[in-house]
């Protein structure tokens, strides 16, 4: 059984570019959030996609936006790319509300 | 709303026992903890959900007081492969919005 997939590994753009990450959710799992981790933070919640439909949604500007296909995978773009979204990208999938399984994530960097 | 864990850090030699600690202020529907090595993506270690339950997983133990929105992580005779960041979890009991604690730096030396 594949866990948690997530695609590229790592990208780097420039700024005022726009980037869209895909994640791919454990089989059986219906709910992914994805995550933005800085260097040497924690986790920030970004959004959550539950039946193709934005669930909930951190402390983030609208840049940020997602998708959830009928297959339960999911995308993260972000448009107008600033420095500071420099990051560690990560998509956790769950069954509901429960225990999240992370991927490995997607190391962004923006020039 | 993100959860403040204690300590920020802490080195332990091989088979200490130590013990992190997770506080919210708002009312909890369950407490999620993962451990995060350098480089890597979180790994779930357990959930407890309201009602006070304490779970065990080998040498690792949790608890979860919902009344003082407060929960611990027991890790005990730790091993080197302890090492890493953990960070609790919280789910609120309004809301969908998962929200990582502070994190602790945990370091087992030999």
């Amino acid at each position: 059984d594949a866990g948690v997939t997530q695609s590229p590994t790592h990208l780097i753009k420039t700024r005022g570019q726009q980037v869209t990450l895909r994640c791919s959710p454990k089989s059986g799992h219906d709910t992914v959030s994805w995550y933005q981790q800085a260097l040497g933070q924690g986790p920030q919640f970004i959004f959550q996609y539950y039946e193709e439909e934005e669930r909930q949604r951190g402390n983030f500007p609208d840049r940020f936006s997602g998708h959830q296909f009928p297959n339960y995978s999911s995308e993260l773009n972000v448009n107008a790319l600033l420095l500071g979204d420099s990051a560690l990208y990560l998509c956790a999938s769950s069954q509901g509300a429960y225990e999240q399984f992370f991927g490995p994530g997607t190391r962004l960097t923006v020039l | 709303q993100q959860p403040v864990q204690s300590p920020q850090a802490v080195i332990l030699r091989e088979g200490e026992d130590a013990v992190i600690n997770c506080s919210s202020s708002k009312a909890l529907y369950s407490v999620h903890w993962y451990r995060q090595k350098h480089g890597e993506a979180p790994v779930f270690l357990m959930i407890l959900l309201k009602g006070g339950e304490q779970k065990g997983h080998e040498k690792i133990s949790a608890s979860f007081n919902e009344k003082k929105q407060q929960s611990s992580l027991y890790l005990t005779a730790s091993q080197l492969s302890y090492s890493g960041t953990y960070f609790c979890g919280t789910v609120t009991n309004t809301g969908n919005q998962f929200y990582f604690g502070t994190g602790t730096s945990l370091t087992v030396i030999p």
